[in-house]
């Protein structure tokens, strides 16, 4: 059974700051890992989506990156600004299209 | 595009009685699904289609909740009777398919529904 954990469970971190998000899960036969938004009381935004044959994705200030061998993934979110203030999960895809997702880690950009 | 479409947001009930929400997927997405999100957790699939044929409902609680996708397009979960502990955020997503390989795409969400069981 495939289990998803994301580290750290909450995250502050003044404006400006680079910082990464962690997400590992212990089966390594995935399809692929996306990585996802939620604002409170929203549905979730898709950031990234990373196929198992990539090692990493890039949009804009956000940078996904994925170690399958390790069953590790971090999301690199540069220059953060208070806007990015919201809780971030990992979902990753294995046999027969099952997502299984993170708890999240929310994160607080002080201005 | 239109994105994922749900309805309604928000629904209070009391135990025992019964409720039903309502999802209409991107156009062309062929893959549906149901989650269960629990305040502070992630969400949990509770059921997921592939047109409207059922690929995975192992984690649907089937003694009250049930789901159907008669056409292949819009989808309905219901649940009855209802639970303290079934309060939650149902979120409806959709994606495509790859056809070489049979994997589905990328994700979309919908706003979710708020149930509170009373």
């Amino acid at each position: 059974k495939q289990e998803v954990t994301q580290i750290p469970a909450a995250l502050s971190v003044p404006e400006g700051e680079n910082l990464v998000l962690n997400c590992s899960f212990t089966d390594s036969a995935i399809y692929n890992l996306q990585w996802f938004r939620q604002d409170p009381g929203k549905g979730l935004t898709s950031l990234l989506l990373i196929q198992s044959s990539q090692r990493e994705q890039t949009s804009g200030r956000l940078n996904a990156s994925l170690d399958k061998s390790s069953g590790r993934s971090t999301l690199y979110i540069a220059a953060s600004q208070p806007g990015d203030s919201a809780t971030y999960l990992c979902a990753v895809k294995t046999s027969g299209s099952r997502l299984t997702f993170g708890e999240g880690t929310q994160l607080t950009v002080n201005p | 595009e239109a994105g994922v479409a749900q309805s309604p947001r928000y629904k209070i009930i009391e135990k025992r009685q019964s409720v039903a929400f309502w999802c209409n997927p991107i156009s062309g997405h062929a893959t549906l699904y149901w989650y269960q999100q629990i305040l502070g957790q992630g969400p949990k699939l509770l059921i997921q289609f592939q047109n409207n044929g059922v690929v995975d409902d192992s984690q649907l609680p089937k003694d009250r909740f049930s789901a159907e996708r008669l056409k292949g397009v819009d989808s309905t979960l219901k649940i009855q009777p209802a639970k303290l502990e079934d309060s939650a955020v149902y979120l409806c997503a959709s994606s495509s398919i790859f056809l070489k390989d049979g994997t589905t795409g990328e994700l979309f969400f919908g706003e979710g529904s708020r149930l509170t069981v009373l």
